[in-house]
């Protein structure tokens, strides 16, 4: 399986500051996700990006991904106390069946 | 609105039991997944389906089952054969194959007492 990783494991900072959060992985992929998972509760989907993309925004996310490198990052600007969450990438195969594996996250707290 | 409607929220189940977690989506998605999540790991696929009375083995099938009977429902057991239930499951859907975004349900805690 193409597991992305994100990395670092646990960002923590004061609110109104920058959070970045990387993702890295092995093999050719179609395109990228990131999702939101706050404590207890399910998935939220971010943003996608595709292989053919270099950078994406969604208000105040701006999503890079550099396939020569093979890693994504995620840049969470202004951040608030309500982005504390657990962020995680999904990357899906080239080709055939496209089922997303997911790395362990980043655990960010943005503290008031 | 539409979404998937994962119940109950929290489950417990005896040693040597069967227990069935519900997936309902009404997104008319043709893709439906079952995930495992331990504290502080990622998610794990379990099983999935692609079209309805189809489904395959994700990496951690060993102790578990499901159907798909219906394009809306695909609910997953826990059977007495997986020897570490306890973690939290999340089902997710996809309009289809390639590249569409996840939409998520909320999760069920599984509890072994």
């Amino acid at each position: 399986s193409q597991q992305g990783e994100e990395d670092p494991q646990a960002l923590s900072i004061q609110e109104g500051e920058n959070a970045t959060m990387n993702c890295s992985y092995k093999t050719s992929i179609n395109n990228l996700q990131w999702y939101r998972q706050n404590s207890g509760r399910g998935l939220v989907h971010l943003i996608l990006i595709r292989s053919n993309e270099r950078e994406k925004h969604s208000g105040r996310l701006r999503v890079t991904l550099d396939t020569s490198k093979k890693s994504s990052s995620l840049l969470i600007t202004a951040s608030r106390a309500a982005d504390t969450a657990s962020y995680f990438c999904a990357t899906g195969r080239s080709g055939g069946s496209y089922i997303p594996t997911f790395g362990r996250g980043t655990s960010l707290i943005v503290h008031p | 609105d539409g979404g998937i409607t994962q119940s109950p929220k929290y489950l417990f189940r005896k040693e040597g039991q069967n227990v069935t977690l519900s997936c309902e989506q009404n997104l008319n998605h043709d893709a439906m997944y079952w995930y495992r999540q331990d504290p502080g790991q990622g998610l794990r696929l379990i099983y999935y389906s692609q079209i309805v009375n189809d489904f395959q083995k994700g990496d951690i099938a060993e102790g578990y089952s499901v159907s798909r009977e219906k394009k809306e429902s695909f609910p997953l057991t826990v059977t007495s054969a997986q020897k570490n239930p306890t973690a939290f499951y999340l089902c997710a859907s996809t309009p289809g194959q390639g590249g569409y975004g996840y939409t998520f349900g909320s999760g069920t805690r599984l509890t072994v007492v």
